[in-house]
């Protein structure tokens, strides 16, 4: 699995777009890259994956660049309920290898 | 429909007493993970079944962890004995099948404190 970097925190305002940068400078052709979040006391939480076209769902979208050496998860409004830990995966395997994330809390 | 069930939530035990965790995945799942996440850190993924087959044990402490998957439905995670190192949240998760791997559902966690 690709090694990914993410910023170890940041905040955004209640209302504001919340855009999550992550790394993934070493993912291969054939490697997706998935989002999940994990909220305070509870299991992370698919969000949303992709492979070289962004995507977009309910939750969230997700922006990878044509180089697809990063990617940024986009929330359009953040509520006080999207404050959670987001960790970006590159995966091509069948296991899912977590890193340390982003702590991302929205402030009122 | 019923999400990824785990039992119990949190479980506080001395060191060298044994400890079991259950897990009732969502229905239909055939793929079934436990996980074990550390204050601070990311899950690690412990063991792997494709319905009653371990198919990646390779990080599980085998010498005093051991897990099982009767039926290829519920699963029970055990370690025996505990030791201070072990405390942590303990989290299943369950997939589709081997091509929806990647997208899996978590349970709550188990919160295990050896003391």
């Amino acid at each position: 699995d690709a090694k990914t970097t993410q910023p170890p925190s940041m905040d955004c305002a209640e209302g504001r777009a919340a855009n999550l940068p992550c790394n993934h400078s070493t993912i291969s052709g054939n490697e997706y890259v998935y989002w999940y979040r994990q909220i305070h006391s509870q299991g992370p939480q698919y969000i949303i994956h992709g492979l070289k076209n962004n995507e977009t769902n309910e939750m969230a979208s997700l922006i990878i660049t044509e180089d697809r050496k990063s990617s940024t998860l986009i929330l359009p409004h953040a509520t006080l309920r999207d404050t959670a830990v987001y960790y970006c995966i590159g995966q091509g395997g069948e296991k899912l290898t977590f890193g340390t994330g982003t702590r991302l809390t929205i402030i009122p | 429909e019923a999400g990824v069930v785990q039992s119990p939530r949190y479980k506080i035990i001395e060191k060298k007493q044994p400890v079991a965790f259950w897990c009732n995945p969502i229905s239909g799942h055939n793929t079934l993970y436990w996980y074990r996440q550390n204050l601070g850190q990311g899950p690690e993924l412990l063991i792997r079944y494709e319905n009653e087959e371990a198919v990646d044990d390779s990080q599980l402490p085998k010498d005093r962890f051991s897990a099982e998957r009767l039926k290829g439905v519920d699963s029970t995670l055990k370690i025996q004995p505990a030791e201070l190192g072990d405390s942590a949240v303990y989290l299943c998760a369950s997939s589709l099948d081997r091509r929806t791997a990647a997208i899996q559902f978590f349970g709550p966690g188990t919160r295990l404190t050896v003391l």
